[in-house]
C-alpha cells in the first residue's frame, strides 16, 4: 500500500516558469489537500478537495491552482513562478472530509522546490 | 478561524528524560486535536490524537492531555531515545466543518542529547 505519493521529490525553477506538482493517492479517501511548510511557519493549506470535480480555496491559494478530475489525483499548478514559492509541498489526504480520530490526516514525503 | 500557538520552538533533552510539548488554541468549538512527528526528508505522520470529550490519551511512552477549560493541549514524552527527535506539530480541527483542514502549530524541534 503506497499511501500517499508526491513527485518529483526535488524541483528548481527559474521565476516565471511553470510547473505541475502531482500527488496520487491509493486509498480511496475521499478528502485530498496541499499543505506548503516554511521555516518558522509551520504548515499552511493552500487548496483542498472533498472529491471529484470539488476543490476549494485554503489559507494561501494565491498563484496556485489545482484540479480534482479523479478520486485517486490531486495535481498542485504554479502557472509563473515566483521565489516566494519557494518552500516544501505536502499533499495529505483522509478517509472523510471530517477530520477526525477514525479519518486522521495522511502526508506525502513532500515536494522541495526552489524559485530562483 | 482558529489560531493555535505552540511552544517550545526547540526542546533539548538527555535521553532518558520527560519532554513536554505545549498548545493553545482559540476557538472554544474545535473538537479534535492530533500531533505528529516529522522526521527530516518526511512528511509529518500522525503519532497520537485526542478528542474534545477525552481529558488524557496514552500509547506506550507518550500522551496526550486536553484541558478545555483552558484551551491547552500538551504532547507527553517519558524516556526520551534518540529515535525520538524530530519535529513535533500539534493541530486542531475546529468543529464547524473540517473541510478546510487542521490549523497547526509552528513546530517543535525536539532534540535528544545522549
Amino acid at each position: 500500500n503506497a499511501g500517499v505519493t508526491q513527485t518529483p521529490k526535488f524541483q528548481v525553477l527559474k521565476t516565471g516558469q511553470s510547473m505541475t506538482l502531482q500527488c496520487a493517492q491509493d486509498m480511496n479517501h475521499e478528502y485530498m489537500s496541499w499543505y506548503r511548510q516554511d521555516p518558522g511557519m509551520g504548515l499552511r493549506l493552500i487548496h483542498y478537495s472533498v472529491g471529484a470535480g470539488i476543490t476549494d480555496q485554503g489559507e494561501v491559494p494565491n498563484g496556485y491552482n489545482v484540479s480534482r478530475s479523479t478520486t485517486e489525483d490531486f495535481p498542485l499548478r504554479l502557472l509563473s513562478a515566483a521565489p516566494s514559492q519557494t518552500s516544501v509541498y505536502f499533499c495529505a489526504s483522509s478517509y472523510s472530509v471530517r477530520l477526525s480520530y477514525n479519518s486522521p490526516l495522511h502526508f506525502g514525503n513532500g515536494t522541495r522546490l526552489t524559485v530562483t | 478561524g482558529e489560531n493555535v500557538e505552540q511552544h517550545p520552538s526547540t526542546l533539548s533533552v538527555q535521553e532518558g528524560d520527560s519532554a513536554v510539548i505545549k498548545c493553545t488554541y482559540s476557538d472554544s468549538a474545535s473538537n479534535y486535536f492530533p500531533w505528529y512527528k516529522q522526521e527530516l526528508g518526511k512528511g509529518p505522520q500522525l503519532i497520537i490524537d485526542i478528542r474534545s470529550n477525552v481529558g488524557e490519551k496514552k500509547d506506550q511512552r507518550i500522551a496526550v492531555t486536553l484541558n478545555k477549560t483552558a484551551k491547552h493541549f500538551s504532547l507527553h514524552i517519558t524516556e526520551t531515545q534518540p529515535e525520538d527527535s524530530a519535529v513535533y506539530f500539534c493541530a486542531a480541527r475546529p468543529s464547524g466543518g473540517g473541510a478546510d483542514g487542521l490549523t497547526f502549530g509552528k513546530g517543535t524541534h525536539l532534540i535528544i542529547q545522549p
